[in-house]
């Protein structure tokens, strides 16, 4: 069955350091998108993207956050600074339409 | 903007019991909504959805949800439990489709031998 796939499964990194979170989404899927999860609360979205575009964000992406679509498999999303407070599971979820969404195993990322 | 409420934090059941996750929303129209669970370690896998149709809804792993409009509920049922169903469960809704989910807090759910 095929299935979203994320790298590195865990990330360690220094606070102002840029990292790159890697996704490789389902390859029919259209929609795309990124949540994080803070250890010991909900998960919230970040970003969603279409048709090689932002379609919808969060407070919580800001300057700081990006997504690009570099070819037709992967899907990223950078962060250019991070803080301590970046800390988080990140999860990259895919859909083909408007059903629902498929989640990744998450990237665990560590700003020391 | 919608939000979603699960009541219990930690559930702790016996093997072989009965169990229901609660979940409650608030959004003005009838939203799409889902049940996922997350094993530690491992993604959000979904359980089952509910998009219209039919209220009481199937899902994988023998588990079931009952969708009441009245109560803006969406609770989630399974009538006997396995320890391999201990994990984190998060009810999630979405405004319309094709949107970003918005989630619970999540239930941890432990399970005693």
């Amino acid at each position: 069955e095929p299935e979203v796939t994320q790298t590195p499964s865990h990330q360690v990194t220094q606070m102002g350091q840029e990292v790159i979170l890697r996704c490789v989404p389902i390859s029919n899927h259209l929609y795309f998108y990124w949540y994080r999860q803070i250890l010991g609360q909900k998960v919230e979205f970040l970003v969603s993207f279409y048709n090689n575009e932002i379609s919808e964000k969060s407070e919580i992406f800001d300057d700081q956050f990006s997504v690009e679509r570099p070819d037709g498999s992967n899907f990223t999303l950078k962060i250019r600074s991070t803080k301590l407070e970046d800390s988080a599971m990140y999860f990259c979820a895919s859909r083909v339409t408007i059903y629902e969404q498929y989640f990744g195993p998450g990237t665990r990322l560590t700003v020391t | 903007a919608q939000s979603v409420t699960q009541p219990d934090i930690h559930i702790t059941v016996s093997e072989g019991a009965s169990l229901e996750l609660r979940c409650n929303y608030s959004y003005g129209a009838t939203p799409y909504l889902f049940w996922y669970v997350q094993s530690p370690g491992q993604g959000l896998q979904l359980l089952l959805k509910y998009f219209s149709g039919d209220t009481l809804v199937q899902g994988i792993k023998g588990f079931e949800a009952e969708f009441k409009r009245s109560q803006s509920s969406f609770n989630l049922r399974k009538p006997s439990v396995h320890w391999s169903d201990a994990a984190e469960y998060f009810c999630a809704v979405e405004r319309d489709a094709g949107n970003m989910l918005t989630f619970g807090g999540g239930t941890r759910l432990m399970v005693k031998p």
